[in-house]
């Protein structure tokens, strides 16, 4: 069974610019959420998807959005970029929402310039 | 979910049992101890989790204190491959969904 996908594993941005990154969770998972890793803050949730719909959702500025499809596929969208949005991206992909554990991606690391 | 505290780093010789500590004093009834575990440049990974009992699989096991106060993720047998981020987290399971949160984890550092 294939694990979870994400891409693309490595970005390079500029400030101002927007950037879409693309998650395919394990096959039958219908949950997907979004973490963002850095030096400073760790690892911090972004919002979590399940049949289409956000059900939770970080302290983050609206700057950052997600989408899941039908197929249980994901996108996370961060519009206008700064410095500080330079981190790891990981996605995590479970059958079910709230009981399950997490299967994580390796990760997109996003660079800011 | 309730807050835990980890040491920030620990060594383990190869071949030598890791004992990771988990202090949880504010945890409920309802909430959950679940480990996980990040090598470096991956996502992390799922150990183990459990509620009241010791609970034992492949990879490691867990054993939480009466009181639930605080546990401790046991590998037996560490390797060089062990070397990694451990994070203990608290957490309610219901089907409010599946927003963990990670504090600063336990650096490991298996040695030869």
């Amino acid at each position: 069974k294939a694990g979870v996908t994400q891409t693309p594993r490595y970005l390079i941005k500029t400030r101002g610019q927007q950037v879409t990154l693309s998650c395919s969770p394990i096959s039958g998972h219908r949950s997907v959420s979004w973490y963002q890793q850095t030096p400073g803050q760790g690892l911090q949730f972004l919002f979590e998807y399940f049949s289409e719909t956000q059900r939770n959702k970080g302290n983050f500025p609206g700057r950052f959005s997600g989408r899941q499809f039908s197929n249980s596929r994901s996108e996370m969208n961060v519009s206008t970029l700064e410095l500080g949005d330079s981190a790891l991206y990981l996605c995590a992909s479970s059958f079910a929402s709230g009981i399950e554990k997490l299967f994580f991606g390796s990760g997109t690391q996003l660079s800011v310039l | 979910d309730a807050k835990t505290t980890q040491p920030p780093s620990m060594d383990c010789a190869e071949g030598r049992a890791a004992n990771l500590p988990c202090n949880h004093s504010t945890i409920s009834g309802n909430e959950y101890v679940y480990w996980y575990r990040q090598i470096h440049s991956q996502g992390p990974q799922y150990i183990i989790h459990g509620l009241k009992n010791n609970e034992t699989n492949e990879m490691a096991s867990l054993i939480i204190t009466e009181d639930r106060k605080s546990s401790t993720l046991i590998l037996p047998h560490a390797t060089l491959r062990d070397t990694a981020v451990y994070y203990c987290i608290v957490r309610v399971d219901n089907n409010a969904g599946n927003m963990l949160t990670f504090g600063g984890g336990t650096r490991l550092m298996v040695k030869p």
